[in-house]
């Protein structure tokens, strides 16, 4: 199984231009987050989603908008970009709690590097 | 005051050291209790969970919690240079029916050879 997949790896963005952080996941879970981790700030939740069709706002949401059409996949999207945004973004999936075998294991992927110039 | 509290560090300790990863927290709505490792670059994986006070074991690795003074420990035995990375302590409370995971900062630990 490929797991949790972040496209891209890396990227440099000028202020102002607009790019989407690319999530999929292969093991049908439910639930998907995206995360920003800057250094000595641990991990902050930007967006999640319980399932497809539904997302909300996580502790850091200004200047990004997600949207989950289908099940394996949760774009994550910067619009306007700022020097403020750089960082690196996880994406990170978790069956749902309703799932027998839940542990409550959040699966990330290896991470999207971004600056903002 | 934040949720969760833990020693950024970096910790270096010589190979077979007995590590101590330590992490605090103030909301006793907390049921669950996890620690992650970090490799450098790469995204977090679950090292151990677990739900109740006491110890858990996992080969070299212990983790105790103890809910009356809301403190959580990773213990490490015999570590090894592969353990270098950073180790995140996380906790899961549920907030509307949702479970919200609260990460501690890291702390970053390096095992010489």
């Amino acid at each position: 199984n490929a797991g949790v997949t972040q496209t891209p790896k890396f990227r440099i963005l000028k202020i102002g231009q607009s790019m989407t952080l690319q999530c999929t996941q292969d093991m049908n879970h439910n639930y998907m987050y995206w995360y920003r981790q800057d250094p000595g700030m641990g991990l902050k939740l930007i967006y999640y989603s319980v399932g497809a069709g539904i997302t909300d706002k996580g502790e850091v949401p200004n200047g990004y908008n997600v949207s989950r059409s289908t099940t394996e996949d949760f774009p994550l999207r910067l619009e306007l970009a700022a020097p403020s945004q750089t960082s690196v973004y996880f994406c990170a999936s978790n069956p749902g709690s309703t799932a027998l075998t839940w542990t409550g294991e959040l699966f990330f992927g290896e991470g999207s590097r971004l600056t903002v110039l | 005051q934040k949720e969760v509290e833990q020693d950024p560090g970096p910790l270096s300790v010589p190979e077979g050291a007995i590590v101590s990863l330590n992490c605090t927290y103030s909301n006793s709505a907390f049921q669950y209790f996890m620690w992650y490792r970090q490799y450098s670059r790469k995204g977090p994986e679950l090292l151990m969970y677990t739900y109740s006070s006491g110890n858990k074991e996992d080969g070299r690795f212990t983790a105790q919690v103890d809910k009356s003074s809301k403190y959580i420990s990773l213990f490490i035995r015999d570590s090894q240079p592969s353990d270098s990375a950073t180790y995140l302590c996380a906790m899961i409370r549920t907030t509307s029916g949702t479970y919200k995971y609260i990460f501690g900062t890291g702390t970053r630990l390096k095992v010489l050879a």
